[in-house]
């Protein structure tokens, strides 16, 4: 199995930089994605890492350390409507497990 | 591109009916399709994995005789919830997942389907 965990709830100044951070156990790691979602919709695709290093797109970075289980979500430039759950999610072999996400308010 | 769209978006039905939730992609071929479930202020619970001509793979704890999935073409995959109680009322999604998409690793998530069982 696998196992997710977020910070459940951040708060972040518009304007201000933000990391969400994600640690997993997983056996047969094969790839990790970050998803925005929210309220009352369905997840929208952010980034997938699968190598360890940084992948930039944007306003919004991923990260990922597969030796140490470990995965941020940075976003630069907070605007109001990046307030939202960010869900972080580990696929093994054969599914796509999501955490439970951390629920980001933007403050002007 | 990689679009996914859900029939209906929401639904209310009686105790005991059931509920057809249709799962479409509509500008790929979509080999794999996701069911899940979300209930509120949790996260996505993945209910079954759907290929296109074959029966469909339940995870762990969810019903295959109430939750019948059918994934009868590569554009189409079906979720009937059967006789239906109010702890079934929930957020379903879809997604969908394609080789010949650009990332085929991807998974292409539907708008969700709202239903409440009175």
């Amino acid at each position: 199995g696998q196992n997710i965990d977020q910070p459940t709830e951040m708060t972040a100044t518009e304007g201000a930089i933000v990391q969400i951070n994600c640690t997993y156990q997983t056996s047969g790691f094969n790839g990790l994605f970050w998803y925005q979602q929210h309220a009352g919709e369905a997840p929208t695709f952010l980034s997938y890492n699968v190598l360890d290093g940084l992948e930039e797109k944007g306003r919004f970075s991923s990260f990922l350390s597969r030796s140490k289980g470990y995965s941020y979500l940075l976003l630069k430039e907070l605007q109001m409507k990046d307030s939202a759950s960010y869900l972080c999610a580990v696929r093994d072999r054969r599914v796509v497990t999501f955490g439970t996400g951390t629920k980001l308010q933007v403050i002007p | 591109g990689a679009v996914v769209s859900q029939h209906p978006s929401w639904v209310i039905c009686k105790s005991g009916t059931s509920v057809k939730i249709e799962c479409r992609s509509l500008d790929f071929q979509a080999t794999t399709m996701f069911w899940y479930r979300q209930f509120p202020k949790q996260s996505l619970m993945l209910m079954a994995t759907s290929n296109e001509g074959s029966k469909a793979t339940y995870e762990q704890g969810v019903e295959k005789d109430k939750f019948l999935i059918n994934h009868a073409s590569l554009t189409l995959s079906t979720l009937t919830v059967t006789s239906a109680h109010p702890e079934d009322s929930s957020f379903y999604i879809c997604s969908a997942r394609g080789t010949h998409l650009k990332s085929s690793y991807e998974q292409y998530f539907g708008p969700g389907t709202r239903l409440t069982v009175t």
